[in-house]
């Protein structure tokens, strides 16, 4: 079983708020990523990380950002909540480079803003 | 830019046939191929990685193959179930991890 923890599971929030998703894994992997999905579609990448004080953007523009400042710890955080930003927010964690490394994937923060 | 395609996009059967899942991706620079599974509401499980360099891979019910040069993997299930109702994503690994849209499969009892 793969040592990577999203919380909390589910939020739901007002218009306005700010929020910080949180995502952590155990396995020491350099490679963290943030895709978002909403219900019944595909993932797409919004932030993804080399590791520590490395952050990219992904494929799909987001008005949330992230920090890493450990190498274990991926948060991701919306400065002002709004419904358009409600679905599920899905943090992965891998051995970059390597042919023979997994992804790993956390069970995901499902988003309601009200 | 990565594009990867599932085909088809769902797919219908009664237990204990077998099932085909195919995966196009348009750059063959890849580190490896992963397949997941996907229940609704729910994360991803993984259920086969395919390095760049193999041509297959088994996991019980489950062979994956990998055709790097024409840019395919298909996912084969054998004698489906019903358990084995889900979407089933491949994800394509370059320098990130690329996903298709997936195919959702009902298996019916």
């Amino acid at each position: 079983e793969a040592d990577i923890y999203q919380t909390p599971r589910y939020l739901v929030i007002g218009t306005g708020k700010k929020i910080t998703l949180e995502c952590s894994q155990t396995m020491g992997h350099d490679k963290m990523y943030w895709y978002q999905q909403d219900p019944g579609m595909e993932l797409h990448l919004i932030h993804y990380s080399y590791g520590v004080n490395s952050t990219e953007k992904g494929d799909l523009s987001s008005e949330s950002t992230v920090s890493r400042i450990r190498t274990e710890h991926f948060p991701l955080t919306l400065e002002s909540a709004r419904p358009s930003h409600t679905s599920q927010y899905l943090c992965a964690s891998e051995v970059p480079g390597l042919t023979n490394t997994e992804a790993f994937f956390g069970q995901g923060t499902r988003l309601t803003v009200v | 830019k990565q594009e990867v395609t599932q085909i088809p996009a769902a797919l219908s059967v009664p237990e204990g046939e077998n099932l085909v899942l195919n995966c196009s991706f348009t750059d063959s620079a890849i580190y490896n191929l992963q397949w997941f599974r996907q229940d609704p509401g729910k994360g991803l499980t993984s259920l086969l990685l395919i390095q760049s360099s193999q041509r297959e891979q088994t996991s019980g019910r489950l062979n994956a193959s990998l055709d790097k040069s024409s840019g395919r993997s298909t996912l084969y299930i054998a004698a489906s179930q019903p358990g084995d109702s889900a979407t089933y994503l491949c994800a394509v690994n370059d320098y990130k991890l690329s996903f298709g849209a997936g195919t959702t499969v009902t298996v019916r009892a």
